[in-house]
């Protein structure tokens, strides 16, 4: 069954310091890897998918990395600014089903 | 505009009582998706549908049924809430599974059961 890791579970950065967040996961046999953005008490926006072929994704100043062989995803974010305080998730597709790691909550201090 | 809407954003019952929650998206997807999400345990996979009339179970479906009787509605039912169903429950759609598709969420259900 696959397994979601990641850490760390919470971080606080004042802002203009780049962001690192980290996704682990057991199975290397995925369709995809997604990462998503969680405002409180709100449900989930996506912000980046990479598939299983490719290496990284981009959109402004986030980029996400994909190593399957190593079972690891990066979501780098650059500059950070307060709007970008949330809780960010990243999951795993396995034959169609997604599974979540338990996400790492973000603060970005002005 | 991709939308998914669910029922209530803010649910309260009483332990026992059988409770519906809806979901209903707009974008013609074939797959949806329930998950409950609670504190440090992320989003968790109750049922998902591929198709009208048809389910999987996913990796906590008891004390949980669910319908899919038209394409773009899918219903999660608690036969005889529990206090343990207290939780967060959202609704997800997508398009075919095995390409380059992203799941789509609701606002999300927020129930209590005293």
């Amino acid at each position: 069954k696959q397994e979601v890791t990641q850490i760390p579970a919470a971080l606080s950065v004042p802002e203009g310091e780049n962001l690192v967040l980290n996704c682990s996961f057991t199975d290397s046999a995925i369709y995809n890897l997604q990462w998503f953005r969680q405002d409180p008490g709100k449900g989930l926006t996506s912000l980046l998918l990479i598939q299983s072929s490719q290496r990284e994704q981009t959109s402004g100043r986030l980029n996400a990395s994909l190593d399957k062989s190593s079972g690891r995803s990066t979501l780098y974010i650059a500059a950070s600014q307060p709007g970008d305080s949330a809780t960010y998730l990243c999951a795993a597709d396995s034959w169609g089903k997604f599974q979540f790691g338990a996400g790492t909550q973000v603060v970005v201090t002005p | 505009d991709v939308k998914v809407t669910q029922s209530s954003r803010y649910l309260v019952k009483r332990t026992g009582e059988k409770v519906f929650l809806e979901c209903v998206q707009d974008m013609d997807h074939e797959n949806m998706f329930w998950y409950r999400q609670d504190p440090g345990l992320g989003l968790r996979l109750i049922y998902f549908s591929y198709d009208v009339k048809m389910k999987e179970k996913g990796d906590i479906p008891e004390g949980y049924s669910v319908s899919r009787e038209k394409k773009e509605r899918f219903s999660l039912i608690l036969e005889s809430a529990s206090t343990n169903q207290t939780s967060m429950y959202l609704c997800a759609s997508s398009l075919l599974s095995g390409k380059k598709e992203t799941q789509y969420f609701g606002p999300g259900t927020r129930l209590l059961v005293l």
